[in-house]
């Protein structure tokens, strides 16, 4: 079965500083995966996606992603974090078999940004 | 920019009643999710939906929980009698055509907050 890790239940970074969330997943062919961010009582909100190719993956507000299949891993990144980017992050994925392919999320990662 | 909707945002019922949570998922969307996120818990998905009937569901959505597309535009999750345990956020998510050699995105609506008494 599919599974998604995140490490780190909750990161605090100052306003300008570097941001990199962890995501680990377990599935056994080649994944989807996912970030998606919850802001505080909206929905979910996707930032970027891999699916095949190139394994740096640009999203979204100046987030970006790294596939690597030796570590199953995809941890996101920014290289300055904005106070607009306090929110909960979610790493998910999807099961390739097929096109109606369900997502499996982390517990997610809460993010706060200091001034 | 098309997106998905829920209603009611918020939802507050006694134990053993019945609820209907309803989404109008992206026009030309064909495929249909819910997912569920109990507070401090993870998101999980609860069912999918595709060409008017379920094509996966979890452990999870048992026999009190149902699934329609009554008019074409609706998506619908009914819980037939609510527990304590329904208490949480549900999210509908809708997907377009399968696209040969893409990965098409699944779309989130705001949630429904449900708060069983």
């Amino acid at each position: 079965a599919q599974s998604v890790t995140q490490p780190d239940i909750h990161i605090t970074v100052s306003e300008g500083a570097s941001l990199e969330l962890r995501c680990n997943y377990s599935y056994g062919a080649t994944p989807y995966l996912f970030w998606y961010v919850q802001s505080p009582g909206q929905g979910l909100q996707l930032l970027l996606k891999y699916f095949s190719g190139d394994t740096l993956v640009q999203g979204i507000k100046g987030f970006e992603a790294e596939f690597k299949r030796s570590q199953s891993s995809f941890n996101l990144g920014k290289p300055s974090v904005h106070w607009s980017d306090a929110a909960e992050y979610f790493c998910a994925v999807g099961n390739s078999g097929g096109s109606n392919y369900k997502l499996t999320f982390g517990k997610g990662t809460l993010l706060t940004v200091n001034p | 920019e098309p997106e998905v909707t829920q209603t009611p945002s918020h939802q507050v019922t006694q134990m053993g009643q019945e609820v209907i949570l309803r989404c109008v998922p992206i026009s030309n969307h064909l495929y249909f999710y819910w997912y569920r996120q109990i507070l401090g818990q993870k998101v999980e998905f609860l069912v999918s939906f595709y060409n008017n009937e379920i094509s996966e569901k979890s452990e999870i959505f048992d026999d009190q929980f149902s699934v329609e597309r009554p008019d074409g535009s609706n998506f619908t999750l009914k819980i037939r009698s609510t527990k304590l345990e329904d208490s949480a956020m549900y999210f509908c998510a809708s997907k377009e055509a399968w696209l040969q050699g893409a990965l098409e995105t699944q779309y989130f609506g705001p949630g429904t907050r449900l708060l069983v008494l």
